[in-house]
């Protein structure tokens, strides 16, 4: 059982926008805005989408947005295109002796 | 342009000690704030979080896996090495490195990943 809370699966259509939740404690998510999500095609490694809960890379489309609220951050997909379609991951640092958690996966299917 | 590789035995025996080498470029590891991860994730499974050593030699480990791991940096070579004692099936994964600053406190760049299947 991950640390960190996703939904196993969202889906929409193309154009449309999503919302994925990750959910924690006062000890990570809540506790610093040291929240990153990240961008797995299959078969190939994690891209960072987001770092410091709303900073995208550059390079990175504007279509992502993070935000947080209490012990909950969220990624926010606008505009969905076919290639947005892949499993996202939110990861935090903590004050527990874990000192990186990771969430569970949310699988991003586009219609 | 940061970049970093994965090495090592794609396939361990249960009980052995599995070593894992990060050549990478791009960065120094001698520059304050920079800090080298291994992350791993089972086939059709999330990521971990395994280990990650800073720039001024100061390693962290995950508490569930501490007593099994080692990591430690040849900054003139730009290497990392991570080793990982008594492996089992359940240690079946993709072994990623990962690039990371304390600025950012994110993995911002990934090697490959090299897959290590623990079986008899």
């Amino acid at each position: 059982q991950s640390a960190l809370t996703q939904p196993a699966s969202v889906s929409g259509s193309p154009g449309q926008s999503i919302t994925i939740s990750c959910t924690g404690t006062s000890r990570d998510v809540g506790g610093y805005n040291y929240v990153s999500w990240y961008q797995q095609h299959p078969g190939k490694a994690p891209k960072l989408m987001i770092f410091y809960v709303t900073n995208r890379p550059s390079g990175v489309s504007d279509r992502f947005s993070g935000s947080k609220s209490g012990n909950t951050a969220s990624l926010t997909i606008s505009g969905l295109q076919a290639e947005d379609e892949a499993d996202y991951y939110c990861s935090s640092f903590t004050t527990s002796t874990t000192l990186v958690v990771f969430g569970g996966g949310t699988k991003l299917t586009v219609l | 342009q940061i970049t970093l590789k994965e090495s090592g035995p794609t396939l361990v025996k249960p009980t052995q000690t599995l070593t894992l080498t990060c050549t990478f470029s791009g960065f120094s590891l001698s520059t304050t704030g920079v800090g080298v991860g291994w992350i791993r994730q089972p086939p059709g499974k999330a990521l971990e979080w395994l280990t990650l050593i800073y720039w001024d030699d100061d390693k962290r480990y995950s508490p569930s896996l501490e007593s099994r791991l080692t990591i430690s940096k040849d900054t003139s070579r730009n290497q990392v090495v991570l080793t990982m004692t008594n492996m089992d099936p359940v240690d079946t994964a993709t072994y990623f490195c990962t690039h990371m600053t304390v600025t950012s406190a994110s993995w911002d760049s990934w090697g490959q990943g090299t897959l290590v299947t623990v079986s008899s």
